[in-house]
């Protein structure tokens, strides 16, 4: 059973095309993450949001608690934005730690 | 910018041997954790400690894994006596609160148990 899904698996696009990656998640959550994987294997953390939208840079992270359903944008792309994106979330109730991750989305931005 | 170091970058040793994996948090945070990644799968929780004891744990966190925090700024992840599938990425984080933080995470340790 996965209670974190994303969308697509893998995604190719040109430099500067507009990005969208889906996330959608079946439990009741506190918090979401969307998380940056180098190819290296490094993790960043990009955004927390449990409400609305965030912002920063090129990138815009949306969620729809309702819906349980979130989006991260990535606006006019560019070839060092290749990584797996991966989403995050934090059930309701759990610590902070136990984060359910979802399997992550390989994107690849061509020049 | 602060952030959060793993040492050694990539470990290899044989089944059945102790392997010791060390996290430096950063300075100011207080809840630690450890992550999991074997090749091509998601990430997995394993353990979360604050004020010196576990927090909490996942399943995969048996009687092999031990965590501790030994003088202040390490925090290490001790697994007993490896097994071929404990072959990972194992990636420490660290947060300031419980709740309202972001996590900062290391740039793992690949382990590979031969």
């Amino acid at each position: 059973k996965n209670e974190v899904e994303q969308s697509p698996q893998n995604l190719t696009a040109q430099e500067g095309e507009f990005i969208t990656i889906n996330c959608s998640y079946s439990v009741g959550i506190s918090a979401l993450h969307w998380l940056q994987q180098h190819p290296g294997g490094g993790i960043v953390s990009l955004f927390m949001l449990s409400s609305g939208k965030k912002k920063h840079g090129r990138l815009i992270a949306t969620i729809n608690i309702q819906e349980k359903h979130s989006s991260l944008h990535i606006t006019a792309s560019h070839p060092r934005d290749s990584a797996v994106y991966i989403c995050a979330v934090r059930a309701y109730g759990g610590s902070q730690g136990n984060l359910i991750f979802g399997k992550g989305t390989k994107l690849s931005v061509k020049p | 910018e602060p952030e959060v170091t793993q040492t050694p970058s990539h470990q290899v040793t044989q089944m059945g041997q102790e392997v010791i994996l060390r996290c430096v948090p950063i300075s100011n945070h207080l809840y630690f954790y450890w992550y999991r990644q074997i090749l091509g799968q998601k990430v997995e929780f394993l353990v979360s400690f604050y004020n010196n004891e576990i927090s909490e744990k996942s399943e995969i966190f048996d009687d092999q894994f031990s965590v501790e925090r030994p003088d202040g700024s390490n925090f290490t992840l001790k697994i007993r006596s490896t097994k071929l599938e404990d072959s990972a990425m194992y990636f420490c984080a660290s947060s300031v609160t419980r709740l309202r933080n972001e996590q900062y995470f290391g740039p793992g340790t690949r382990l590979t148990v031969t």
